[in-house]
This record gives C-alpha cells, sequence and structure tokens, in this order.
C-alpha cells in the first residue's frame, strides 16, 4: 500500500521555467510534510517542509502548497536552474513515539536543461 | 563540522552471507535512523535508535537489526543475504528524536547481494 504517491516520475524542464511535483497522501494522521533533494551519490538534504495548518510555504525559489481538504501537497521551484537537477522526494509523516517517521513518495528526477 | 559518516561505501556479498554497516552521526546527536533505499521499493524506514535503545522500527524482517553504541554510533546488521536486500541503505542522525527538520543524511552504503 503506497500511502504518499508522486507524480510525476521524471521531469525535463528549460532553465528559468517552473517545475511542479506533486503528491497525494492517504493517512490524515499525517502532520509534517518534507520535500528532500538527493543528488547523485549523496544523501537525501531537507529542503522545505510544510504543517497542515498553513496552505503555502516559501523559501526562496522553493514553495511548498498544501491542500488539506484534497490531501495533496506540491513543490514548485521557480526559475529552475540546472544546479536543481536532482532527485525530489515528498514525504508525509506523524509523531510516534516522540519520533517523526516519514513515509516517502517515489521520488522525481528533475532534469533541467540550460 | 563533519557530516554524518557511513562505511564502508560500496560492498559486494553473496546470498546467504551476513552483512553489518556503520554509522558515525554527527558530533552531538544522539539520536540515529536508518533507511533502505531501492528502485522499488524507493526510500523506506527501517528503525531508530535513541540512547542505545530501538524507538522505532520499520515493517521489515527479522534479518534487519540494529544497536547503537554509547557514542551514538550504530550499526545495522543484515543475516542471511537475499538478492531483494541490495539497496542503498542510509542513516540519519539528529540531536534528539522528533527534530525533523534537524535530521541529517549521510552518503549511504551501496550493498549489492549476488
Amino acid at each position: 500500500q503506497q500511502q504518499v504517491k508522486q507524480s510525476p516520475q521524471s521531469l525535463i524542464v528549460q532553465k528559468g521555467g517552473i517545475s511542479i511535483i506533486n503528491c497525494a497522501y492517504e493517512n490524515t494522521a499525517f502532520d509534517y510534510f518534507p520535500w528532500y533533494q538527493q543528488f547523485p551519490g549523496k544523501g537525501p538534504a531537507l529542503l522545505i517542509a510544510i504543517r497542515p495548518d498553513v496552505s503555502e510555504k516559501k523559501e526562496g525559489r522553493f514553495t511548498i502548497s498544501f491542500n488539506k481538504s484534497a490531501k495533496q501537497f506540491s513543490l514548485h521551484i521557480m526559475d529552475s536552474q540546472p544546479g536543481d537537477s536532482a532527485t525530489y522526494f515528498c514525504a508525509a509523516s506523524t509523531r510516534t513515539g516522540g519520533s517523526y517517521i516519514p513515509t516517502f513518495g517515489r521520488g522525481t528526477s528533475l532534469i533541467v536543461h540550460p | 563540522k563533519a557530516g554524518v559518516t557511513q562505511t564502508p561505501r560500496y560492498l559486494i556479498k553473496t546470498r546467504g552471507q551476513q552483512v553489518t554497516l556503520s554509522c558515525s552521526p554527527i558530533s552531538g546527536h544522539r539520536s540515529v535512523s536508518w533507511y533502505q533505499q531501492t528502485p522499488g521499493q524507493g526510500l523506506q524506514f527501517l528503525f531508530e535508535y535513541f540512547s542505545e535503545t530501538q524507538r522505532n522500527k520499520g515493517n521489515f524482517p527479522g534479518r534487519f537489526s540494529g544497536r547503537q553504541f554509547s557514542n551514538s554510533r550504530s550499526e545495522m546488521n543484515v543475516s542471511t543475504l537475499e538478492l531483494g536486500d541490495s539497496a542503498l541503505y542510509l542513516c540519519a542522525s539528529s540531536l534528539e528524536p522528533g527534530l525533523a527538520r534537524e535530521q541529517f543524511f549521510g552518503p549511504g552504503t551501496r550493498l549489492t547481494v549476488l
């Protein structure tokens, strides 16, 4: 059972364009929604995260949009740059025994052409 | 400040063998989590340790085990290896459990089972 569905699997964008990655979840107990960026040969790095009490969070060129009623959230990368080429993972988590245990989406491979 | 260190970076084993992977967290971090990353299943939570105690465990068979030492270093062990255990095994550390935003991943150990 895939609790967090991520799309698209791959994305090609021109430099300066907007990259949009979508995720949908099923478990309404999830209360923390992070996005991770992973470069080849590296571990994932937390990019930006949101809690369900806000509908949007922006950090630089990265924005999370959150729709609680639809159980969907998305990552927007504005003015995409070749250096943004990486795999992006959404995740959803709930507090379990005092810890946040994430359930990850399958990932989106983003390629930004110069 | 040094990041999360994982050793070895690459490992090749044959079916039926066992393997031990090591993780050294960021200095001062006391919580260590392990994840398995495969093309088919994506990123999946294995277990979490804090103060030498396992706090949470993911949905993996008992062949997967781990431990944490008093200096917060952690090891995970996989016994009776199967072909499907081929994966990138990631370790992440944080100061304490529940600090999702403060969790940092290592580069991973690439395990290949032949």
